[in-house]
């Protein structure tokens, strides 16, 4: 069974760091590409960054794009989202996602909550 | 700027079917934007529905069906439930490791 369980959430000030983390067992964590996504409060999903299985090649939003840095270590089955520069407008449920063999998730953590404020 | 558009809201009555969409605001999706389909109840983290177009994730029921139609991808939920009452995301791929997802549909069964 596919488990993915975030961490690393909380209360963060605005200009501040926070660094998640998404422990993840049930697969060969290497084969697979990750995503965070994310959900301000009351606001549809929007997808953050995303890594390839090897951790090479990533990506990243345009609102997140020089601030946000997500890596894996697939030693520990682990995804990471390192967030820097923090902002009111981060604040939400990020949420990390399992990739099929392609773009599209397949299966999706609980979510952690952080949220940016002063 | 790309946007991926989707209905605001819809309704549909028990038993009944209903065909949601994810269009763009320029161009037409296709099967090389993966379109895929995410349910989500209030309170809880996302459920793969559709993924690559039409195929049904693991134990998705068969009421549940995607399609291209026209310029658009189509999720289609034929004889609805009351459970099927939940917030719908469509997301796209653009390439380059892009992804995009639409405001979401929220469907109302009654």
């Amino acid at each position: 069974e596919v488990q993915l369980w975030e961490s690393g959430g909380g209360l963060v000030q605005p200009g501040g760091s926070l660094r998640l983390s998404c422990a993840a067992s049930g697969f060969t964590f290497s084969n697979y590409g990750m995503s965070w996504v994310r959900q301000a409060p009351g606001k549809g999903l929007e997808w953050v960054s995303a890594i390839s299985g090897s951790g090479v090649s990533s990506s990243y939003a345009d609102s997140v794009k020089g601030r946000f840095t997500i890596s894996r270590d697939n030693s520990k089955n682990t995804l990471f989202l390192q967030m820097n520069s923090l902002r009111a407008e981060d604040t939400a449920v990020y949420y990390c996602a399992k990739q099929i063999v392609g773009p599209p998730f397949e299966y999706w953590g609980q979510g952690t909550l952080v949220t940016v404020s002063s | 700027q790309t946007v991926v558009t989707q209905e605001p809201s819809f309704s549909v009555s028990p038993g009944g079917t209903v065909t949601l969409t994810c269009g763009l605001s320029s161009g037409s999706v296709s099967t090389s934007h993966y379109p895929s389909w995410y349910q989500q109840s209030p309170g809880q983290a996302p459920r793969t529905v559709i993924y690559s177009t039409n195929t049904r994730s693991s134990g998705v029921p068969d009421r549940f069906s995607g399609s291209i139609l026209g310029n658009k991808a189509a999720l289609t939920i034929t004889g609805a439930q009351a459970d099927d009452e939940s917030d719908y995301y469509c997301v796209l791929y653009m390439g380059s490791g892009n992804r995009v997802f639409g405001g979401g549909t929220k469907l109302t069964v009654l």
